[in-house]
Parts: structure tokens; C-alpha cells; sequence
């Protein structure tokens, strides 16, 4: 069974550009979340898609934003990059279940801004 | 809310000793607890979860964890630690209403043979 598949797995950026990225989840989960990973500020949660809706959201600035497509594919955008969002960046799915929800991560997409 | 603590950004051991990664919580419903492992330039993997079926739980790569819930605790162990474990180990915690898990800032398991 193919696992959680996240496009590009590196790329770099310069400042002021923006990029966008890309995860396809396992067959069958509907639930898609993202997450930021840094040195400084450990695994932060940037928001969650289920049927194409935006059911979670963390606490970064508008700047980041993302979609799901009816086929369950998620991408996430980050607009007007800065230096300080150098990071991995993380995909996660999962079965819709509430409390004992267990996350499937792919690789990740490693981000450098310049 | 919730809330997780994870004592300890590094803890390092010898190859053969006891590993122990602590992880405090903080929900004010029962909660579901995780440990997930993350090995370099790799995502995370689920070690173990506690749904409330036992307080013992047993997981992948002969780790274990016991939820004491007067200490509010989910300390993640393993008799015998190898040259392989060395990773990045999250706990997370959710409650039966919440969809995303939180997790803790992670630990850093260093094996030196």
C-alpha cells in the first residue's frame, strides 16, 4: 500500500517568491493535515482539510493557506516567503476519526529560503 | 486544552542500556495518548497509542509506554537500546473530541556504542 507522498522533497526559494507544495495521502483517508518543522519551535500544526474544507486551523499568519482537491490530494501555498520559513514541512493523513486518530506522515518537503 | 511535556530535548545512552523519554500531559478530558518516532530525513511513524484498553502499551521495536494517570504521565521505555533507535521521538496527546493531536517539542535519543 503506497504511503503518504510529498512533492517536491527539496527546494529552495529566495525571499518575496512563493512556493507551493504538494501531498497525496493513502487510499481511503479523507483527512489531511500539514505541519511546519523547525529546530527552534519543534512540529507546529498549520491546518487540516477533510472533504475539501478547512476543519482545523493553527496559528500562522495568512501567508500560508492551502486547499483539497475532491480526490483527497492536498497542496499547501506559502505566499511572500521570509527567511524564517525555512523548514520541513510535513503531511499527515489519516481515517476520519476523532480522539484516537492515528497520523501517517510522508517525508516531508525540506523548504530553504534565500 | 491540552498540553504536552517532553523532559529533556537530548538523552543520550549507551548501546544495551535502558532507554526512558518522558512525556507529562495536561488534558481536562480523558485522553488518547501517542508516541511517534521520526528517524533523519524521514517522517514521523507511530510507535504506540493508549486508547484507555489497557495502561500498559506495547508498540513497535520493542518500545513500550504506561500511562499513570495520578502522574499524569506516558514515559516511553525500552529495555535494551540499539544503534538503530537513535531518532527523534514526539509524544502527542488528543481527547475524544479533537481531530489533531498535540504534540510535545520532541527528544532528540543519542546511542553511543
Amino acid at each position: 500500500k503506497a504511503g503518504v507522498t510529498q512533492t517536491p522533497r527539496y527546494l529552495i526559494k529566495t525571499r518575496g517568491q512563493q512556493v507551493t507544495l504538494s501531498c497525496s495521502p493513502i487510499s481511503g483517508h479523507r483527512s489531511v493535515s500539514w505541519y511546519q518543522q523547525t529546530p527552534g519551535q519543534g512540529l507546529q500544526f498549520l491546518f487540516e482539510y477533510f472533504s475539501e474544507t478547512q476543519r482545523n486551523k493553527g496559528n500562522f499568519p495568512g501567508r500560508f493557506s492551502g486547499r483539497q482537491f475532491s480526490n483527497s490530494r492536498s497542496e499547501m501555498n506559502v505566499s511572500t516567503l521570509e527567511l524564517g520559513d525555512s523548514a520541513l514541512y510535513l503531511c499527515a493523513s489519516s481515517f476520519d476519526s476523532p480522539g484516537a486518530n492515528v497520523l501517517t506522515f510522508g517525508a516531508g518537503s525540506r523548504l530553504t529560503v534565500l | 486544552a491540552q498540553s504536552v511535556t517532553q523532559l529533556g530535548s537530548h538523552v543520550s545512552v549507551s548501546e544495551g542500556a535502558l532507554v526512558l523519554l518522558r512525556c507529562n500531559y495536561s488534558s481536562s478530558v480523558p485522553p488518547y495518548l501517542f508516541w511517534y518516532v521520526q528517524y533523519p530525513n524521514q517522517g514521523l511513524q507511530l510507535l504506540l497509542k493508549y486508547t484507555s484498553a489497557a495502561t500498559l502499551v506495547k508498540g513497535i521495536n520493542g518500545f513500550e509506554a504506561e500511562f499513570k494517570k495520578s502522574e499524569t504521565s506516558f514515559h516511553l521505555t525500552k529495555p535494551s537500546a540499539h544503534m538503530s533507535d537513535a531518532a527523534e521521538y514526539f509524544c502527542a496527546v488528543s481527547d475524544v473530541r479533537g481531530y489533531i493531536p498535540t504534540f510535545g517539542r520532541g527528544t532528540s535519543l543519542i546511542v553511543h556504542p
